[in-house]
């Protein structure tokens, strides 16, 4: 088993739809990175996060510590929001462990 | 300001042939990590540098790997003769103070071993 789950690993939404991408982790943290990735392009940070919620624009990401659950969400989802998005979380070493991503595909 | 450079984008070479990937992270940022992305994997780490800490070299998949990171700013992983199976994305990331910030990523580049 992975130390880092995420669900689902596929989706597709039409444009306007509410998204919500999970990921379960089993080890301790420090922190809870979200990042972004488009196809063909470079690793983009959205999120770091050690509890609670945290809000950009449209994105949204929480954290339950005591669950070792964190979800990001999306909303008005737009196709530009199409890449993948993987969770990665930090230990005592500083060092990322990674989920396997979620490719999000958002049709016109 | 600049963000994480790397160099070169893309590099194909042959199967035993040793490469040198270069990052310059952002300036000022204490931490770097490396990181490898395979053709249908998920990311792994490789190394990190922290400071004039010992790096933590836990990642590296065979001792045909290793880095060094000269006056606490460029980085060079190094890959000894290369195998298919290094074939893949390898990323630099930096991050400022004690790395328990945000990490910045390079563009990546893209090691195709033939």
């Amino acid at each position: 088993k992975n130390e880092v789950e995420q669900s689902p690993q596929n989706l597709t939404a039409q444009e306007g739809e509410f998204i919500t991408i999970n990921c379960s982790y089993s080890v301790g943290i420090s922190a809870l990175h979200w990042l972004q990735q488009h196809p063909g392009g470079g690793i983009v940070s959205l999120f770091m996060l050690s509890s609670g919620k945290k809000k950009h624009g449209r994105l949204i990401a929480t954290i339950n510590i005591q669950e070792k659950h964190s979800s990001l969400h999306i909303t008005a989802s737009h196709p530009r929001d199409s890449a993948v998005y993987i969770c990665a979380v930090r230990g005592a070493t500083n060092k990322l462990i990674f989920g396997t991503g979620t490719l999000l595909a958002v049709q016109p | 300001g600049a963000g994480v450079s790397q160099s070169p984008s893309n590099k194909v070479t042959e199967k035993g042939k040793d490469v040198e990937l270069r990052c310059d992270p952002i300036s000022g940022h204490t931490a770097l990590y490396w990181y490898r992305q395979s053709l249908g994997q998920g990311l792994e780490f490789l190394i990190y540098f922290q400071g004039n800490s010992a790096p933590d070299k836990s990642g590296l998949p065979s001792d045909r790997f290793s880095a060094e990171r000269t006056g606490g700013s460029v980085s060079t992983l190094t890959i000894q003769r290369t195998q298919q199976e290094d074939s893949a994305v390898y990323l630099c990331a930096s991050s400022p103070s004690s790395g328990r910030g945000e990490q910045y990523f390079g563009p990546g580049t893209r090691l195709t071993v033939t």
